[in-house]
């Protein structure tokens, strides 16, 4: 069984650029979780998806970042304009109806 | 909101030692806790997970504890190798409508051979 997929696996940009991140969840898997995970600090919830409705994004930094998670398969984080604060790794993770959750391997964003 | 707080951040330990890790979370509702392992560069992988109907929970050469009472749960890891060395992970799922995993801070061990 596949996991959790993402792309670009390492991005760098200068500050104020766009950014976007991809995510393929298991298939089958309804939930889908974008994370952003700080150097040495847990993962922080940013938006939680079941299907195509984000129900959680009371920690999304509506200002500079949107999701969107078309036919809810794919999802895409994007942040525009992105600040020197941005970098970290971006999870993405899924379940099914279960408590278990998968991770893909991350985007790690560095801001120049 | 839950708050999930995890002892030590940083454990050394002798390969063929035990190590533990403990963490405790605020919220009674949480019902689910699930254990990380993160080597460096790679994803979170789900080592062992605990549900609130169970007081232990072993497999292998991890266990893992939960005393809901006091609101902490630990992981054990016995007879330590090299490769244990990584980053873990404790979380706590809240089972309120919200559904949402927080995670401790972690904990950086490393085995010395």
């Amino acid at each position: 069984e596949a996991g959790v997929v993402q792309s670009p696996r390492y991005k760098i940009i200068e500050k104020k650029q766009p950014v976007a991140f991809w995510c393929n969840p298991i298939s089958g898997h309804n939930t889908l979780y974008w994370y952003r995970q700080n150097l040495g600090q847990g993962p922080e919830l940013l938006i939680r998806y079941e299907n195509e409705e984000a129900v959680d994004d009371s920690q999304l930094p509506k200002d500079r970042f949107s999701a969107e998670r078309l036919k809810g398969v794919d999802s895409t984080l994007k942040i525009q304009p992105a600040e020197l604060g941005d970098s970290a790794v971006y999870l993405c993770a899924s379940r099914t109806g279960g408590e278990k959750l998968f991770f893909g391997s991350g985007t790690q964003l560095s801001v120049l | 909101g839950e708050n999930v707080e995890q002892h030590p951040s940083t454990l050394s330990v002798q390969e063929g030692d035990s190590a533990v890790i403990k963490c405790t979370y605020s919220d009674s509702a949480s019902n689910y806790f699930p254990w990380y392992k993160q080597e460096l560069g790679k994803r979170p992988q789900l080592i062992i997970d605990i549900r609130s109907n169970v007081g232990e929970k072993k497999d292998q050469r991890i266990a893992v504890t939960l005393n809901k009472t006091a609101k902490h749960f630990s992981l054990h890891i016995t007879e330590t190798q090299p490769e244990d060395s990584a980053v873990y992970f404790c979380a706590a799922l809240y089972s309120g409508s919200a559904r949402q995993l927080t995670f401790g801070s972690g904990t950086q061990l490393t085995v010395l051979p």
